[in-house]
Protein backbone atom coordinates (compact mmCIF):
# COMPACT_ATOMS: atom_id res chain seq x y z
CA UNK A 1 0.00 0.00 0.00
CA UNK A 2 1.04 3.80 -0.45
CA UNK A 3 3.27 4.86 2.70
CA UNK A 4 4.72 7.32 3.71
CA UNK A 5 7.24 6.53 6.49
CA UNK A 6 9.29 9.25 8.65
CA UNK A 7 13.06 9.11 10.58
CA UNK A 8 12.14 9.22 14.44
CA UNK A 9 12.46 12.28 16.90
CA UNK A 10 15.15 14.81 17.19
CA UNK A 11 16.41 16.88 20.47
CA UNK A 12 18.15 19.73 19.27
CA UNK A 13 19.63 22.61 20.85
CA UNK A 14 19.12 26.34 19.46
CA UNK A 15 21.31 27.23 16.52
CA UNK A 16 22.13 23.77 15.47
CA UNK A 17 20.27 22.55 11.85
CA UNK A 18 17.87 19.10 11.64
CA UNK A 19 17.55 16.85 8.82
CA UNK A 20 14.19 14.80 9.00
CA UNK A 21 13.63 11.89 5.93
CA UNK A 22 10.35 10.56 4.73
CA UNK A 23 10.84 7.17 2.83
CA UNK A 24 8.15 6.81 0.31
CA UNK A 25 6.38 3.36 -1.29
CA UNK A 26 4.17 1.52 -3.26
CA UNK A 27 3.70 4.12 -5.67
CA UNK A 28 6.24 5.45 -8.58
CA UNK A 29 7.93 7.96 -6.65
CA UNK A 30 8.35 10.98 -9.02
CA UNK A 31 4.87 11.14 -10.13
CA UNK A 32 3.90 13.50 -7.14
CA UNK A 33 5.44 16.36 -6.23
CA UNK A 34 5.98 16.29 -2.20
CA UNK A 35 4.98 18.67 0.55
CA UNK A 36 6.48 19.51 4.11
CA UNK A 37 4.00 20.86 6.89
CA UNK A 38 4.78 21.27 10.49
CA UNK A 39 2.42 21.64 13.51
CA UNK A 40 3.47 23.00 16.92
CA UNK A 41 2.39 21.57 19.53
CA UNK A 42 -1.18 22.34 20.38
CA UNK A 43 -1.29 24.57 17.42
CA UNK A 44 -2.78 24.24 13.33
CA UNK A 45 -0.73 22.89 10.46
CA UNK A 46 1.54 25.37 8.47
CA UNK A 47 2.94 24.94 5.28
CA UNK A 48 6.45 24.76 4.57
CA UNK A 49 7.19 24.13 1.20
CA UNK A 50 7.17 21.19 -2.04
CA UNK A 51 9.63 19.52 -4.01
CA UNK A 52 9.29 17.71 -7.12
CA UNK A 53 10.64 14.42 -7.06
CA UNK A 54 11.21 14.24 -10.42
CA UNK A 55 13.29 17.33 -11.17
CA UNK A 56 14.05 18.09 -7.63
CA UNK A 57 12.63 21.62 -8.18
CA UNK A 58 11.50 23.42 -4.98
CA UNK A 59 9.47 26.08 -3.69
CA UNK A 60 9.32 27.47 0.24
CA UNK A 61 7.28 28.90 2.25
CA UNK A 62 8.51 32.96 2.10
CA UNK A 63 8.48 32.31 6.14
CA UNK A 64 11.10 29.49 5.73
CA UNK A 65 13.30 30.98 2.78
CA UNK A 66 17.18 30.89 3.46
CA UNK A 67 16.31 28.40 6.42
CA UNK A 68 14.83 25.13 4.98
CA UNK A 69 16.09 22.88 1.99
CA UNK A 70 14.58 19.91 0.75
CA UNK A 71 15.75 17.70 -1.19
CA UNK A 72 15.40 13.56 -2.66
CA UNK A 73 17.27 10.73 -3.00
CA UNK A 74 15.11 9.00 -6.24
CA UNK A 75 17.38 5.54 -5.88
CA UNK A 76 16.20 5.33 -2.57
CA UNK A 77 12.59 6.78 -2.96
CA UNK A 78 13.71 9.07 -0.01
CA UNK A 79 12.70 13.15 0.78
CA UNK A 80 14.66 15.00 3.29
CA UNK A 81 13.75 18.37 4.70
CA UNK A 82 16.80 20.33 6.88
CA UNK A 83 15.83 22.98 8.87
CA UNK A 84 19.06 24.80 10.26
CA UNK A 85 19.15 27.92 12.74
CA UNK A 86 16.62 26.41 15.02
CA UNK A 87 14.87 28.40 17.67
CA UNK A 88 12.50 27.25 20.39
CA UNK A 89 9.81 28.39 17.94
CA UNK A 90 10.53 25.46 15.25
CA UNK A 91 9.40 22.72 18.19
CA UNK A 92 6.75 21.40 16.04
CA UNK A 93 5.91 18.09 14.90
CA UNK A 94 6.79 17.49 10.64
CA UNK A 95 5.43 15.85 8.24
CA UNK A 96 5.22 14.93 4.46
CA UNK A 97 2.60 14.21 2.66
CA UNK A 98 2.27 13.81 -0.83
CA UNK A 99 0.36 15.75 -3.77
CA UNK A 100 -3.00 14.28 -4.74
CA UNK A 101 -2.42 15.76 -8.21
CA UNK A 102 -5.35 17.98 -7.33
CA UNK A 103 -3.80 21.36 -5.45
CA UNK A 104 -4.25 19.06 -2.21
CA UNK A 105 -1.99 16.40 0.64
CA UNK A 106 -3.59 12.83 -0.20
CA UNK A 107 -1.15 11.05 2.23
CA UNK A 108 0.88 12.21 5.20
CA UNK A 109 3.80 9.87 6.81
CA UNK A 110 3.25 9.65 10.61
CA UNK A 111 5.41 12.89 11.62
CA UNK A 112 8.53 13.36 13.44
CA UNK A 113 8.54 15.40 16.75
CA UNK A 114 11.64 17.71 16.62
CA UNK A 115 12.44 19.49 19.37
CA UNK A 116 14.22 22.62 20.22
CA UNK A 117 16.02 23.17 23.44
CA UNK A 118 18.83 24.70 25.24
CA UNK B 1 0.38 34.84 3.68
CA UNK B 2 -2.07 34.83 6.84
CA UNK B 3 -3.75 31.62 7.94
CA UNK B 4 -7.19 31.13 6.78
CA UNK B 5 -9.74 31.91 9.53
CA UNK B 6 -11.87 29.43 10.74
CA UNK B 7 -14.23 28.91 13.91
CA UNK B 8 -12.61 27.77 17.14
CA UNK B 9 -14.91 25.09 17.81
CA UNK B 10 -18.37 23.66 16.97
CA UNK B 11 -20.49 21.06 18.09
CA UNK B 12 -23.41 18.81 17.89
CA UNK B 13 -25.43 15.91 18.79
CA UNK B 14 -25.36 12.30 17.36
CA UNK B 15 -27.86 12.62 14.46
CA UNK B 16 -27.45 16.65 13.67
CA UNK B 17 -25.72 18.33 11.07
CA UNK B 18 -22.63 20.84 11.61
CA UNK B 19 -20.74 23.55 8.96
CA UNK B 20 -17.43 24.38 9.65
CA UNK B 21 -16.52 27.72 7.62
CA UNK B 22 -12.92 28.96 6.27
CA UNK B 23 -12.70 31.88 5.24
CA UNK B 24 -9.82 33.47 2.95
CA UNK B 25 -9.36 36.34 0.35
CA UNK B 26 -9.47 36.35 -3.34
CA UNK B 27 -6.00 35.46 -3.47
CA UNK B 28 -6.77 31.88 -2.39
CA UNK B 29 -9.97 30.39 -1.34
CA UNK B 30 -12.08 33.44 -3.47
CA UNK B 31 -9.76 32.73 -6.51
CA UNK B 32 -8.92 28.69 -7.16
CA UNK B 33 -11.47 26.29 -6.85
CA UNK B 34 -8.80 24.67 -4.46
CA UNK B 35 -9.79 24.49 -1.14
CA UNK B 36 -9.38 20.88 0.83
CA UNK B 37 -10.22 19.81 3.77
CA UNK B 38 -8.42 17.47 6.72
CA UNK B 39 -9.85 15.30 9.83
CA UNK B 40 -7.05 14.84 12.36
CA UNK B 41 -7.78 13.01 15.49
CA UNK B 42 -5.03 13.43 18.97
CA UNK B 43 -1.93 12.10 17.88
CA UNK B 44 -2.63 11.13 14.65
CA UNK B 45 -1.71 12.64 11.08
CA UNK B 46 -3.88 14.58 9.28
CA UNK B 47 -6.86 12.70 6.90
CA UNK B 48 -7.42 13.80 3.40
CA UNK B 49 -11.48 14.49 3.53
CA UNK B 50 -12.42 16.88 0.87
CA UNK B 51 -10.35 18.03 -2.32
CA UNK B 52 -11.47 20.83 -5.06
CA UNK B 53 -13.74 22.56 -2.83
CA UNK B 54 -16.67 19.55 -2.74
CA UNK B 55 -14.96 16.34 -4.35
CA UNK B 56 -14.83 13.54 -1.66
CA UNK B 57 -11.15 10.68 -1.60
CA UNK B 58 -12.60 6.68 -2.44
CA UNK B 59 -13.29 5.73 0.78
CA UNK B 60 -14.24 8.72 2.44
CA UNK B 61 -18.22 8.72 3.59
CA UNK B 62 -20.69 10.52 2.15
CA UNK B 63 -21.71 12.66 5.09
CA UNK B 64 -18.70 14.88 4.87
CA UNK B 65 -19.75 17.27 1.75
CA UNK B 66 -17.70 20.59 0.53
CA UNK B 67 -19.07 24.13 -0.98
CA UNK B 68 -17.29 27.33 -1.82
CA UNK B 69 -19.46 30.65 -1.43
CA UNK B 70 -16.83 34.10 -2.49
CA UNK B 71 -14.24 33.76 -0.25
CA UNK B 72 -15.45 31.86 2.40
CA UNK B 73 -15.54 27.39 1.93
CA UNK B 74 -17.78 25.59 4.01
CA UNK B 75 -17.43 21.69 5.07
CA UNK B 76 -20.64 20.14 6.70
CA UNK B 77 -21.17 16.72 8.50
CA UNK B 78 -24.49 15.31 8.00
CA UNK B 79 -25.44 12.62 10.46
CA UNK B 80 -22.80 13.06 13.22
CA UNK B 81 -21.14 10.24 15.05
CA UNK B 82 -18.86 9.97 17.76
CA UNK B 83 -15.76 8.82 15.64
CA UNK B 84 -16.64 12.46 14.01
CA UNK B 85 -15.09 14.22 16.79
CA UNK B 86 -11.51 15.43 15.93
CA UNK B 87 -10.00 19.04 14.80
CA UNK B 88 -10.63 19.87 10.70
CA UNK B 89 -8.64 21.79 8.91
CA UNK B 90 -8.97 23.80 5.84
CA UNK B 91 -6.09 24.15 3.17
CA UNK B 92 -5.99 26.17 -0.01
CA UNK B 93 -3.68 26.71 -2.96
CA UNK B 94 -2.77 30.53 -3.24
CA UNK B 95 -2.03 32.74 -6.35
CA UNK B 96 1.45 32.86 -4.88
CA UNK B 97 2.32 29.09 -5.86
CA UNK B 98 1.80 27.89 -2.07
CA UNK B 99 -0.44 26.62 0.03
CA UNK B 100 -2.33 27.96 3.55
CA UNK B 101 -4.36 26.29 6.14
CA UNK B 102 -6.63 27.56 8.51
CA UNK B 103 -6.53 27.53 12.27
CA UNK B 104 -8.46 24.78 12.75
CA UNK B 105 -11.76 23.35 14.44
CA UNK B 106 -12.14 21.46 17.13
CA UNK B 107 -15.42 19.55 16.62
CA UNK B 108 -17.12 18.01 19.85
CA UNK B 109 -20.22 15.59 19.87
CA UNK B 110 -22.17 16.03 22.25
Amino acid sequence: QVQLVQSGAEVKKPGASVKVSCKASGYTFSSNYMHWVRQAPGQGLEWMGRINPSGAGTSYAQKFQGRVTMTRDTSTSTLYMELSSLRSEDTAVYYCARDSGRWAFDIWGQGTMVTVSS
Amino acid sequence: QSALTQPASVSGSPGQSITISCTGTSSDVGGYNHVSWYQQHPGKAPKFMIYDVSNRPSGVSNRFSGSKSGNTASLTISGLQAEDEADYYCSSYTSSITWVFGGGTKLTVL
